[in-house]
């Protein structure tokens, strides 16, 4: 089935860095969203991107979906410890199956 | 509104036995999802229903699961026989639109 590609896998950076991640797909999606997951938790959203090219902030995070609709990016600005976690993109293509990516695990050392 | 509500949290037992997984979703959406995670492969979807009506069952792993989804309000998925690889994390999220939103998801270990 569908897999969207997260990159990359894992991070692990020091307190007040920024971080970067992306999510590929090999089809076209309609909406673009990022989720954060907290351990023993369920995945909490976090920003949705509705149209391509549209860049979207929630306070330190900032998300963009791509022009070709097949990629998307967060950024973390000025990273904290509750920061860490496992960051989700997901979204619904344009057959409307609804798919996850393969994850981020972020670690912030103090 | 509460968001969506799984139960159990946890759930330990024993191999061979029936094990029955609950979720209220969030009024008024029309989708439902389930979910296993596991630290070997992700995030899985098993199954999702659209206004209760199961539309792709394909991720389902064995015969052994089943979902149904007798109203707007409710559904299960249960595991029959229950075996120790079946042990993971399952989630359970609602959409209306294009947003999902995601139960606490109940932590099933089989011994």
């Amino acid at each position: 089935g569908q897999q969207l590609n997260q990159s990359p896998q894992s991070m692990f950076i020091q307190e007040g860095e920024d971080v970067s991640m992306n999510c590929t797909s090999s089809s076209i999606f309609n909406t673009w969203l990022w989720y954060k997951q907290d351990p023993g938790e369920g995945p909490v959203l976090l920003i949705a991107l509705y149209k391509a090219g549209e860049l979207t902030s929630n306070g330190r995070l900032t998300a963009q979906f791509g022009i070709t609709r097949k990629d998307s990016f967060l950024n973390i600005s000025a990273s904290i410890p509750s920061d860490v976690g496992i960051y989700f993109c997901a979204g619904p293509n344009t057959g409307n199956q609804f798919y996850f990516g393969t994850g981020t695990s972020l670690t912030v050392i103090p | 509104d509460a968001g969506v509500i799984q139960s159990p949290r946890h759930e330990v037992t024993e191999m061979g036995q029936e094990v029955t997984l609950r979720c209220k979703p969030i009024s008024g959406h029309d989708y439902l999802f389930w979910y296993r995670q596991t630290m070997m492969r992700g995030l899985e979807l098993l199954i999702y229903f659209n206004n209760n009506v199961p539309i792709d069952d394909s991720g389902m792993p064995e015969d052994r699961f089943s979902a149904k989804m007798p109203n707007a309000s409710f559904s299960t998925l249960k595991i029959q026989p229950s075996e120790p690889r079946d042990s993971a994390v399952y989630f359970c999220a609602s959409r209306q639109n294009t947003e999902a939103f995601f139960g606490q998801g109940t932590r099933l270990t089989v011994v």
